[in-house]
């Protein structure tokens, strides 16, 4: 069974710091990994993801994430926090299953807070 | 303008009702998902569907169903075998239905309120 662990409740950054939100995964084959962002009462928004290739991957918004498989980690990041970066974050895996798309298996969420 | 809707926003149920989830895709997508939120708990998938006519349990089936009768809709019932159907519900689609490494777009959700 696959897991993604996001050990961070929340994450307090100041505006124009650079901003880290952590995710774990676990998974017996090669992972695809995704980060999304949900606004209050809003849906999901789909912010970059990992398929194969280069380690860090660049997304919406000026978010990029590092793929390190020996640390079986996926963190985002954003060199310089903005107000409106204020959000829920969501941390997804799936994996090749050969015959579809089988849904992700979420993490837990992290709310990140940017203090102006 | 594309996209996934969801309707409607807020729903009030009484204990022992069914009640059912309208989702609709102008995206053209293959496959189509129906998750649950509870704070702290992130989104667990209840349902998916990679083709018309066809679907398949995911983690929490149990107390819910849903039919695939068009490519473009996608419901969910709630039964009143659900145990707790308080939650925010989300609906997602994705392009191919081949590939587990598409990204799912996601409608704004219904909130059920059970009474």
């Amino acid at each position: 069974a696959q897991s993604v662990a996001q050990p961070e409740d929340q994450v307090n950054v100041a505006e124009g710091n650079p901003l880290t939100v952590k995710c774990t995964y676990s998974v017996s084959g090669n992972p695809y990994l995704f980060w999304y962002v949900q606004y209050p009462n809003r849906g999901l928004q789909f912010l970059l993801k990992y398929i194969t290739g280069d380690n860090l991957v660049k997304g919406s918004y000026g978010f990029e994430a590092e793929f390190n498989k020996s640390q079986t980690s996926f963190h985002l990041k954003k060199p310089s926090a903005l107000v409106s970066d204020s959000a829920l974050y969501f941390c997804a895996v799936s994996l090749y299953s050969g015959g579809g798309a089988d849904g992700l298996t979420f993490g837990k969420g992290t709310h990140l807070i940017i203090q102006p | 303008d594309g996209g996934i809707t969801q309707s409607p926003k807020y729903l009030f149920r009484k204990e022992g009702q069914n009640v059912t989830l309208s989702c609709e895709q102008n995206l053209n997508h293959d496959a189509m998902y129906w998750y649950r939120q509870d704070p702290g708990q992130g989104l667990r998938l209840i349902y998916y569907s990679q083709i018309v006519n066809d679907f398949q349990k995911g983690d929490i089936a149990e107390g819910y169903s849903v039919s695939r009768e068009k490519k473009e809709s996608f419901p969910l019932t709630v039964t009143s075998a659900q145990k707790n159907p308080t939650a925010f519900y989300l609906c997602a689609s994705s392009r191919q239905a081949g590939g587990s490494y598409n990204e799912q777009f996601f409608g704004p959700g219904t909130r059920l309120t059970v009474l």
